[in-house]
């Protein structure tokens, strides 16, 4: 079955510098990967969807990149700010296409 | 504004009890989904449904049981088959019928502890 890899440490990052997640899964290439922000006590919420044949995707101060050969996705946030303190999720299509599964999440803490 | 509504935001059950969780969304979406969040995992899929009087086990459904005969509502009941409930429950929906395409819009959770 799937698998995804989010690191589990907390990123610990000054404001105004850029951070960078890490989405790794195993077995098949999704067609499409997901990338959430939850907040403590709340439901996620949906920021950027990209596609296999997509290397980049782009909007605001967030931008995605999609690896299939190392099967990797990557999330940055440039210009960071406190209010960007958040779990960030990825998550990709498993199966008939129908469901997504989701990673862990990484803690990111961005410091002033 | 629209959105996914989950009531009640913390639940206590007791030993051999059933609880139902409530989720409503007045989003006019087609798919309803329920999942378990717990400390260190990822989302776990319970039961999705793509249309109203019809729905699927997820990757976790036993101990869960759930309804959709209105297009609005997919309440969740957690049975006292569920030897281990407590958790953080999240509904979500989506435009369609399911995709793996179309983003996932989620209610803020019900968290739900034995007494």
């Amino acid at each position: 079955s799937q698998k995804i890899e989010q690191n589990s440490e907390a990123l610990n990052i000054q404001e105004g510098k850029t951070a960078t997640l890490t989405c790794n899964y195993t077995n098949y290439s999704p067609a499409y990967l997901q990338w959430y922000r939850q907040d403590p006590g709340r439901g996620p919420v949906f920021l950027l969807l990209i596609r296999e044949n997509e290397k980049e995707k782009r909007k605001e101060r967030l931008k995605v990149t999609f690896d299939t050969t190392l099967k990797q996705s990557l999330f940055h946030i440039t210009a960071s700010q406190p209010a960007d303190s958040a779990t960030y999720l990825c998550a990709l299509t498993t199966g008939g296409g129908n469901k997504l599964t989701f990673g862990t999440g990484t803690q990111l803490k961005v410091e002033l | 504004d629209g959105g996914i509504t989950q009531s009640p935001k913390y639940l206590f059950r007791k030993e051999g009890q059933n609880v139902t969780l409530s989720c409503e969304q007045n989003l006019n979406h087609d798919a309803m989904y329920w999942y378990r969040q717990d400390p260190g995992q990822g989302l776990r899929l319970i039961y999705y449904s793509q249309i109203v009087n019809d729905f699927q086990k997820g990757d976790i459904a036993e101990g869960y049981s759930v309804s959709r005969e209105k297009k609005e509502s997919f309440p969740l009941t957690v049975t006292s088959a569920q030897k281990n409930p407590t958790a953080f429950y999240l509904c979500a929906s989506t435009p369609g019928g399911g995709g793996y395409n179309q983003p996932q819009h989620f209610g803020d959770g019900t968290r739900l502890s034995i007494l």
